[in-house]
C-alpha cells in the first residue's frame, strides 16, 4: 500500500446530489489534513485533524463536511456543491509532535481526487 | 503571519542547462521551509527541506536549496536540467508547532531539448 491512497481518483457529480472523498494513510501519522487545489491559485487548507479532532478550519462553505473517524481514514463529505468548487482536492498527513526532537512535520499527499461540479 | 512568494509562474530551460527556482518566505520565527513537486495528475512530493540545521539542503533528483536568512529566501537549484524534470514546483512555509503549511503559488519548469 502506497502512503497516502485518496478514492476516487475522479468524480462527476451535479449541484445536488451527495458523495464523498475518501483518504486513507498507512504511516503510522497523528495528524490529516484536506487541501484544495484549483487553477492558478496557491493550495488552500480546508480542515486539519491532529490527535482525532478538528483544529483547524479555514472558514469553509458548509457544504464542505470533513470527518475523521480515526487517525488513519479522513473523509470529506460533498453536498449542493457549486460548479467553482470544481478542483482537485488533496489529502495529506503528517507526525506532529512537540518538545525537543518533534518532528519537522512534513507532509505526505496523495494522489488527489479529481472533482468536476455540473 | 507566514507566507511564500514564488517569483515567476513559468520558468523555462533547455536539457542541461542550470535550473533556479525563487522562493522567498516572510515568518516572525525561524520557520521550517520545504519544496515540493508535483507531476501532472499526482499529489505532491517532497523534493527537500530545512529544519535549521545545515544551510544548504540536498534532495531527490539531484535537486538542493539553500536557506539564506538575510534574503528571507529559500532558492531551489539544479545544475543540469533533465527533460523528467519538468513538472510544477511548490515552496512552502512552517512554523515550529504549528498546523499551518503554507503553499506559494507554485512555478511550472519546462525543459526543451
Amino acid at each position: 500500500e502506497t502512503g497516502v491512497t485518496q478514492t476516487p481518483r475522479h468524480l462527476v457529480m451535479g449541484m445536488t446530489n451527495k458523495k464523498s472523498l475518501k483518504c486513507e494513510q498507512h504511516l503510522g501519522h497523528n495528524a490529516m489534513y484536506w487541501y484544495k487545489q484549483s487553477a492558478k491559485k496557491p493550495l488552500e487548507l480546508m480542515f486539519v485533524y491532529s490527535l482525532e479532532e478538528r483544529v483547524e478550519n479555514n472558514s469553509v462553505p458548509s457544504r464542505f463536511s470533513p470527518e475523521c473517524p480515526n487517525s488513519s481514514h479522513l473523509f470529506l463529505h460533498l453536498h449542493t456543491l457549486q460548479p467553482e468548487d470544481s478542483a482537485l482536492y488533496l489529502c495529506a498527513s503528517s507526525q506532529d509532535g512537540y518538545g525537543a526532537g518533534a518532528h519537522t512535520g512534513e507532509l505526505f499527499f496523495g494522489e488527489g481526487s479529481r472533482l468536476t461540479v455540473l | 503571519a507566514q507566507s511564500v512568494t514564488q517569483l515567476g509562474s513559468h520558468v523555462s530551460v533547455s536539457e542541461g542547462a542550470l535550473v533556479l527556482l525563487r522562493c522567498n518566505y516572510s515568518s516572525s520565527v525561524p520557520p521550517y521551509l520545504f519544496w515540493y513537486v508535483q507531476y501532472p495528475n499526482q499529489g505532491l512530493q517532497l523534493l527537500l527541506k530545512y529544519t535549521s540545521a545545515a544551510t544548504l539542503v540536498k534532495g531527490i533528483n539531484g535537486f538542493e536549496a539553500e536557506f539564506k536568512k538575510s534574503e528571507t529566501s529559500f532558492h531551489l537549484t539544479k545544475p543540469s536540467a533533465h527533460m523528467s524534470d519538468a513538472a510544477e514546483y511548490f515552496c512552502a512555509v512552517r512554523k515550529y508547532n504549528n498546523n499551518d503549511m503554507r503553499f506559494g503559488a507554485g512555478t511550472r519548469l519546462t525543459v526543451k531539448p
